[in-house]
């Protein structure tokens, strides 16, 4: 098994621009998440799945969208990036969500926007 | 928002020492308690889950407890080594979906 994976390890993005960081899992976990993680603060849920067509806001959703259309994949989109979203970014996965479970990890996507 | 708080922020033991840290969270609308290993350029690692008030976990030399009533949970690694080194991550699990995450203690065993 791969784990969770995520591509891509960096990035530099322009102000505006917007792109995708993927995430995919091949566990058949139904749970998936996104995390940012910033200097002196603890990771910080952004969006999750708790399966395939249906996906809900965490702690700090704005600015981010997301889309589950397979078990596998959950991709997070930024339509228009700002400096503010500069940050490592990992994706998380489990069989049923961190109220039973820990949580698998990706290996982070580190974005910087200039 | 919740506040999930970790002490000490950062920790230096000699190797064979024992440690422990501290993770707080609110008493309120508590669904589980995570930790988590994180080593630097890598991604964080499960080390247990708790649910239940007195849970106690085991994993080698790394144990936890947990104290749902006044909100707290401790780690303990015992006879620490240098390969210990690493954030130690506690996470407050409100909701059945939701975790919020301290800042974890950084802790460097010197040989």
């Amino acid at each position: 098994n791969a784990g969770v994976t995520q591509t891509p390890k960096f990035q530099v993005l322009k102000t505006g621009q917007s792109m995708t960081l993927q995430c995919a899992q091949d566990m058949n976990h139904e749970y998936m998440s996104w995390y940012r993680q910033d200097p002196g603060m603890g990771l910080r849920l952004i969006h999750y799945s708790v399966g395939a067509g249906i996906t809900d806001q965490g702690e700090v959703p704005n600015g981010y969208n997301v889309s589950r259309s397979t078990t596998e994949d959950f991709p997070l989109r930024l339509l228009s990036a700002a400096p503010s979203q500069t940050s490592v970014y990992f994706c998380a996965s489990s069989y049923v969500g961190p109220k039973w479970e820990t949580q698998y990890f990706g290996p982070g996507t580190r974005l910087l926007v200039l | 928002i919740l506040n999930v708080e970790q002490s000490p922020q950062s920790l230096h033991v000699q190797e064979g020492d024992s440690t422990n840290f501290t993770c707080s969270f609110p008493s309120s609308n508590f669904y589980a308690l995570h930790w988590y290993r994180w080593e630097t350029a890598k991604s964080p690692e499960a080390l247990f889950v708790m649910t239940l008030n007195g849970d106690e976990k085991k994993k080698g030399r790394i144990s936890a407890t947990l104290n749902t009533k006044e909100g707290y949970s401790y780690l303990y690694i015992k006879g620490s080594q240098p390969e210990d080194s690493a954030t130690y991550l506690c996470a407050f699990g409100s909701g059945a979906n939701n975790l919020f995450f301290g800042t974890g203690t950084r802790l460097t065993v010197i040989p």
